[in-house]
């Protein structure tokens, strides 16, 4: 069974700041699906970011970039000039790609403080 | 073009009685899926709906079932609540799983079991 670990439980960031929030995942498959979501107090999970196991080159969307080490299973997210409304949950997901299940496998979280 | 939409907001319940939650996906979507955001339990899948059919179900008790209707809008049931059902529930919706790239969650229903 597919895991996904977030050993980060709070993190902090000065606004303007940089900060790398860690995701690592347990697999056997191959060919699989890796998502960052933000969740804000409202509630409403919004996709931050995407990457598909099987493209080597790092996603990348606007000031959120993330570092896929496929053969380390680790899959950071980095906020680059961190702002106010960045503060939120953060989660690491996993999906496979082959459809059977569909499900979204994910982490604990990180909640993100920004500091003005 | 409007989101995926959940009702109602927030629901409290007794123990013992039932809870009927309800999705709407985006348009064009005909997968739903939920999930069940307990304190201390993370995002926990619940079940995937597609095409009217469900095609999986997550580590829960017969007593949360659901079902997906013509429109592709999706109702989740809870029997029998328990007050460990106290819980987000956050549905999701996204193309068939074959063109699925992501899903898109709504703001989910606050189910409270008193």
């Amino acid at each position: 069974a597919q895991t996904v670990t977030q050993s980060q439980p709070e993190m902090s960031v000065q606004e303007a700041e940089t900060v790398t929030l860690s995701c690592t995942y347990d697999t056997s498959e191959s060919d699989y699906y890796l998502f960052w979501y933000k969740q804000p107090p409202s509630r409403q999970m919004i996709l931050v970011i995407r990457q598909e196991a099987y493209k080597q080159q790092n996603a990348t969307e606007n000031r959120f970039s993330v570092n896929f080490q496929k053969a380390a299973k680790s899959f950071s997210l980095k906020i680059s000039d961190s702002q106010l409304g960045d503060a939120a949950m953060y989660f690491c997901a996993y999906r496979s790609a082959g459809g059977a299940t569909n499900k979204l496998i994910f982490g604990t979280g990180t909640l993100l403080a920004v500091q003005p | 073009e409007a989101g995926v939409t959940q009702s109602p907001t927030h629901l409290i319940k007794t123990r013992g009685q039932q809870a009927t939650l309800r999705c709407s996906p985006i348009s064009g979507h005909t997968s739903v899926y939920w999930y069940q955001q307990a304190l201390g339990l993370g995002l926990q899948f619940l079940l995937w709906y597609d095409e009217g059919e469900e095609r999986n179900r997550g580590n829960f008790p017969p007593r949360f079932s659901g079902r997906q209707f013509p429109n592709y809008s999706s109702e989740l049931n809870v029997n029998a609540l328990e007050l460990e059902d106290s819980a987000l529930y956050l549905c999701a919706s996204s193309l068939a799983w074959y063109f699925y790239t992501e899903a898109f969650f709504g703001q989910g229903t606050r189910l409270t079991v008193v």
